[in-house]
């Protein structure tokens, strides 16, 4: 079956311009997440979905960063204001439930954001 | 808090040669959950393995095998035989055990592991 879809795979912007990410979960998964990688690191958790609703943001670096759920199935990451240390992969991952014990988080291929 | 530590950025090793991974992690907690992936030039993390605090039962999958021991706080992964295929970047990662914060995944910054042929 079809797996985690993202979209862009590539984006480049400029410093000060908003971008949208946009993440297809599979089918069926409740929950959803967005992650960060930037060059060199590991992944950085920022936001989770149960549903439509986000109880755990803590992630989000900024304000300028805020992400939505609809019909619990696409999710979007909206960056504003761009700036040049917002450039890494954005990695989303949907799971069946939420306790990792019991639910393996299926990731998609990222896109990759360059701010320039 | 929650910390996993790879302290091995890169390793490079010839075709079928064995090679571990290591990873060491910190945390609070006594239930958790360990996990390895690996993430291949394409970009998708693809799940290795999960391992529960509970379990220190050594595992092995074929090539793959995972050493737990927690009185080092280390989960090492070993590659016997290792193959081109094998070249990717694998990542340690830990969560904490049922409740609250059971979903959130801390990663190491992961090992780039170059098979050479």
């Amino acid at each position: 079956g079809a797996g985690v879809s993202q979209s862009p795979s590539n984006k480049v912007t400029e410093k000060g311009k908003d971008v949208e990410l946009r993440c297809d979960p599979i089918s069926g998964h409740t929950a959803l997440y967005w992650y960060r990688q930037r060059l060199g690191q590991g992944l950085e958790f920022l936001i989770y979905f149960q549903g439509n609703s986000a109880p755990d943001k803590s992630g989000l670096p900024s304000d300028r960063f805020s992400a939505e759920r609809t019909g619990e199935s696409v999710s979007t990451l909206t960056i504003q204001r761009t700036q040049q240390e917002d450039s890494a992969v954005y990695l989303c991952a949907s799971s069946h439930g939420r306790d990792l014990l019991f639910y393996e988080q299926y990731f998609g291929p990222g896109t990759r954001l360059t701010v320039t | 808090a929650q910390k996993v530590t790879q302290a091995q950025t890169e390793i490079s090793v010839v075709e079928k040669e064995d090679v571990t991974l290591d990873c060491v992690y910190e945390t609070r907690d006594t239930t958790y959950y360990l996990f390895w992936y690996k993430q291949p030039p394409s970009g998708e993390l693809v799940f290795l393995i999960r391992r529960n605090s509970f379990d220190e039962q050594n595992e092995i999958s074929g090539r793959y095998s995972w050493n737990f021991q927690k009185s080092t706080s280390s989960f090492n992964f070993t590659i016997t035989a290792s193959q081109v295929v094998d070249s990717a970047v694998y990542f340690c990662a830990l969560s904490e055990g049922p409740g609250a914060g059971s979903y959130q995944l801390t990663f190491g910054k992961g090992t780039k592991l170059s098979v050479i042929p």
